[in-house]
């Protein structure tokens, strides 16, 4: 089977960093996803990682290392629209699997 | 250009009860896929397809069924609803395969399904 593991809760404030990670254990393994989900609305796709090392979009980045199943998702000048869940996926073939989601706040 | 669409948007069912989420895709993905989410939790894989007249079974598929007729629709079907099917329940495609584009799922806006 598999498993994903990433943070409930995190607080930051507003201009801030912050790291979410995301542990797995999975077969078949061929990436790692994140996506951003406000107020129970439509999941929308962040990032996609396949190979090791850090991919960076505007103030996002995610970083993989499969040697280690293990990924994160960095949030750069934290803004208060950030405020969302966070969920990291794991893409075997034919499907993807979602972690639990890391609920995000960003404080004034 | 429309995307993933999901009918209906909001039902209310009595236990007991059958109904049918339709969802629609107008991209020409292989991959169609049905997840449900409730409060506080992440998306369960529900049931998947990877082409026309594919199914298959995620990690919670009990007490549902699926069809894929046509490439373009994925059809969620409930036999006899129970509380504990109450939840929103989201349709999403992607590209097929394994390269990168199939890390990216659309989704649709959600179906909330109330068993009463």
């Amino acid at each position: 089977g598999q498993s994903l593991e990433q943070p409930s809760e995190v607080t930051a404030v507003e201009g801030a960093i912050v790291q979410i990670n995301c542990t797995y254990q999975t077969s078949g393994f061929y990436g790692l996803s994140w996506y951003q989900q406000h107020d129970g609305g439509a999941p929308t796709f962040l990032s996609y990682n396949a190979l090791d090392g850090l991919e960076e979009t505007g103030r996002f980045s995610s970083f993989l290392s499969r040697s280690d199943s293990y990924g994160y998702l960095l949030l750069q000048e934290l803004q208060m629209k950030d405020s969302a869940s966070y969920f990291c996926a794991v893409r075997e073939i034919g499907k993807l699997i979602f972690g639990q989601g890391t609920e995000l706040s960003v404080k004034p | 250009n429309a995307g993933v669409t999901q009918t209906p948007k909001f039902r209310v069912l009595k236990t007991g009860q059958s109904m049918t989420l339709l969802c629609a895709q107008d991209m020409n993905h292989e991959y169609m896929y049905w997840y449900r989410q409730d409060p506080g939790m992440g998306l369960r894989l529900i049931h998947y397809s990877v082409g026309e007249g594919t199914t298959a079974k995620g990690e919670v598929p009990d007490g549902y069924n699926v069809s894929r007729l046509k490439k373009q629709n994925f059809l969620l079907g409930l036999e006899s609803a129970a509380p504990s099917q109450t939840s929103v329940y989201f349709c999403a495609s992607s590209y097929g395969g394994t390269g990168p584009g199939t890390g990216e799922l659309f989704f649709g806006e959600g179906s909330r399904l109330t068993v009463l």
